[in-house]
């Protein structure tokens, strides 16, 4: 069955260090990879996606994911973060058609 | 360009009464879905619809059911709600041109008491 992992349900980090979200997929073929942000009250908005071509995808707001085949994995990351990334993290797979497989989802702290 | 809109934005239900949620989108997209967030459960698809004229369940369609009215709207009904409907509703749409990103709604906070 096609399916999302996101391991930890909860990442802390300090204002300035690098951030990691992890997610890792169970999926057949080449599945499209997603990643969403959600601020408290509010809906989800759109990070990043990977279709094809370079492992390393950039999006909004700073954040990148890094594709990997091998291991099944789509994590997001950030170079320095920022207090306002605190918030909750969805990865995503679209296996086939049209539909979306979401995550539990991960909340990101970020204290200052 | 409004996106997605959703409405109510709360209610509160009491066991057994009836409601329909409302999703409009004005991005000229195909398909449209209703999910539920529920805490620790990420997002789980209750129906979708991929084009005008059709519908489909999701992974938690019991005691659900929707109406695609037209291109624009999509419809979710409770017909006797029931305390396990409890969450927050999102209304969803999207596009092969967009390679399938979804655009949400800001959510519909229901609870059934």
């Amino acid at each position: 069955a096609q399916s999302v992992a996101q391991p930890e349900d909860q990442v802390n980090v300090a204002e300035g260090n690098p951030l990691t979200v992890k997610c890792t997929y169970s999926v057949s073929g080449n599945p499209y990879l997603f990643w969403y942000v959600q601020y408290p009250n509010r809906g989800l908005q759109f990070l990043l996606k990977y279709i094809t071509g370079d492992n390393l995808v950039k999006g909004s707001y700073g954040f990148e994911a890094e594709f990997n085949k091998s291991q099944t994995s789509f994590h997001l990351k950030k170079p320095s973060a920022l207090v306002s990334d605190s918030a909750l993290y969805f990865c995503a797979v679209r296996p086939y058609g049209n539909k979306l497989v979401f995550g539990a989802g991960t909340i990101l702290r970020v204290k200052s | 360009n409004a996106g997605v809109t959703q409405t109510p934005k709360f209610q509160v239900l009491k066991t057994g009464q009836s409601m329909t949620l409302q999703c409009a989108q004005d991005m000229n997209h195909n398909s449209m879905y209703w999910y539920r967030q529920d805490p620790g459960m990420g997002l789980r698809l209750i129906y979708y619809s991929a084009s005008e004229g059709t519908t489909d369940k999701g992974e938690v369609p019991n005691g659900y059911n929707v109406s695609r009215l037209n291109k624009r709207e999509f419809s979710l009904r409770l017909e006797s709600a029931a305390p396990s409907q409890t969450s927050v509703y999102f209304c969803a749409s999207t596009t092969s041109e967009s390679l399938y990103e979804q655009y949400f709604g800001p959510g519909t906070r229901l609870t059934v008491t």
